[in-house]
């Protein structure tokens, strides 16, 4: 069974760049089956979808944050990662790496890790 | 703002059944499914695509749609049900995916 596990700094100063790493196990990123995606959700509030990578390494981006994210892959390492630039305190949230299907549902999370931005 | 809509909110007495919508244009055209998140826990997928149990998810989840609704049924509520629940689909532009605000499941 798939499992996902997101790393990176809990703490981020504004205006930084927000990097996180998901490390997939049980199953390759390069099985052209799934997406690999990033979700996130703020305290008390609901799930964000940021955006995905295919095995191909194409890539989609929910609009409102496009300019902001890049998530990219590292086959060798069997990880795909997360970069949000120009944060600010609204980017304060946990965060999720989650293996996506091509019907847009996600099926295995990580256990999320929560990124803090303050100076 | 999401481009699927729950209520906020919902109370189901034990045992009963509950029904919680997700409503959306993009529903009429792309599979809806349903996510269970306890407090601290990531979410579980519960229902994919429109009307598929992941293995280990009671047969009392049941999903369905109508028009632009989608619902998620819980026939005989347990305590463990308590939970938010999230619906996702995708866009309505088909492009990507988007998720409802989530419901609050409460089990009286």
């Amino acid at each position: 069974q798939v499992q996902l596990q997101e790393s990176g700094p809990g703490l981020v100063k504004p205006s930084q760049t927000l990097s996180l790493t998901c490390t997939v196990s049980g199953g390759s990123i390069s099985s052209g089956l799934y997406y690999w995606s990033w979700i996130r959700q703020p305290a008390g509030k609901g799930l964000q979808y940021l955006g995905r990578i295919y095995t191909s390494g194409s890539t989609h981006y929910d609009p409102s944050l496009k300019s902001r994210v890049t998530i990219s892959m590292d086959t060798s390492m069997n990880q795909f990662s997360l970069s949000l630039s120009s944060v600010t305190a609204a980017d304060t949230a946990m965060y999720y790496c989650a293996r996506g299907s091509t019907s847009s549902w996600f099926g295995s999370w990580g256990q999320g890790t929560l990124v803090t931005v303050s100076p | 703002s999401s481009e699927l809509t729950q209520d906020p909110a919902v109370s189901v007495a034990l045992g009963q059944t509950v029904r919680i919508t997700c409503q959306g244009d993009s529903v009429r055209t792309y599979y809806a499914s349903w996510y269970q998140q306890k407090p601290g826990q990531a979410p579980v997928v519960v229902i994919f695509a429109k009307n598929n149990r992941p293995s280990g998810i009671p047969d009392r989840f049941i999903g369905s749609t109508s028009g632009s609704t989608a619902y998620l049924t819980i026939t005989g509520a347990q305590a463990e049900d308590e939970a938010d629940y999230y619906c996702n689909s995708r866009d309505s532009s088909g492009n990507y995916a988007v998720f409802g605000g989530g419901t609050k499941l409460t089990v009286l």
